[in-house]
């Protein structure tokens, strides 16, 4: 398995400019995780879906953040309009449907708004 | 509340020095516990997880931890570390949950780990 696939692995971008992070999580896990991880904050779970469905989005800073699951093997995080306290790593992880709930992780997205 | 202590933000150890990172959970049903581990510019990876059975789990790249109920514990040890062990060592607790429904994880700040030669 290729395991999870994130998409752009480094993003640069301006101010005021629109972001879409992308991910493809591992086929036939059922729950996907949206994180951010910062040297200030550390890795804060921003929100996760079970079964495409948003489940908890508690963790989603503010309004300009949203995330999709259109289907089981593709979600994006936007973020509009970015801001530089925006720059993170943000990473991926989908979980297989068992209760255990272990997740894996994907390579990440180094965001850096200037 | 729920929450994981990981009470050492740094450690420094010698190359083939034993090796303990702790970790300390507050979960009132029964916990999932997990170990990751995030090298430089990397995502994080699963070590070792525990659910039930035997306390001592044996994890990948030699690790082991040990589940001590009475001291809501889940520490993380390795007898001869490596250099190649020099990353950030992150503690997790989940929730136990029968529908199969994944719930979210709760995760400590972790430790970052530095090996001498």
């Amino acid at each position: 398995d290729a395991g999870v696939i994130q998409s752009p692995r480094h993003e640069v971008t301006e101010m005021g400019q629109e972001v879409t992070l992308r991910c493809k999580p591992i086929s036939g896990h059922n729950s996907l995780f949206w994180y951010r991880q910062t040297m200030m904050r550390g890795l804060e779970l921003l929100i996760y879906f079970n079964n495409n469905v948003p489940i908890d989005d508690s963790g989603m800073p503010e309004d300009r953040f949203s995330a999709k699951m259109p289907n089981a093997s593709f979600s994006t995080l936007k973020i509009q309009p970015s801001e530089p306290r925006d720059s993170a790593v943000y990473f991926c992880a989908s979980s297989p449907g068992r209760s255990e709930g272990e997740q894996y992780f994907g390579p990440g997205t180094r965001l850096t708004v200037t | 509340a729920q929450s994981v202590t990981q009470p050492d933000i740094h450690i420094t150890v010698s190359e083939g020095a034993s090796l303990e990172l702790r970790c300390n959970y507050s979960y009132g049903a029964t916990p999932y516990l997990f170990w990751y581990v995030q090298s430089p510019g990397q995502g994080l990876q699963l070590l070792l997880k525990y659910f039930s059975g035997d306390t001592l789990v044996q994890g990948i790249k030699g690790f082991e931890a040990e589940f001590k109920r009475s001291q809501s514990s889940f520490n993380l040890r390795k007898p001869s570390v490596h250099w190649s062990d020099a990353a950030e060592y992150f503690c997790a607790v989940g929730a136990a949950n029968p529908a199969g429904n994944n719930r979210k994880l709760i995760w400590g700040l972790g430790t970052s780990l530095a090996v001498n030669p």
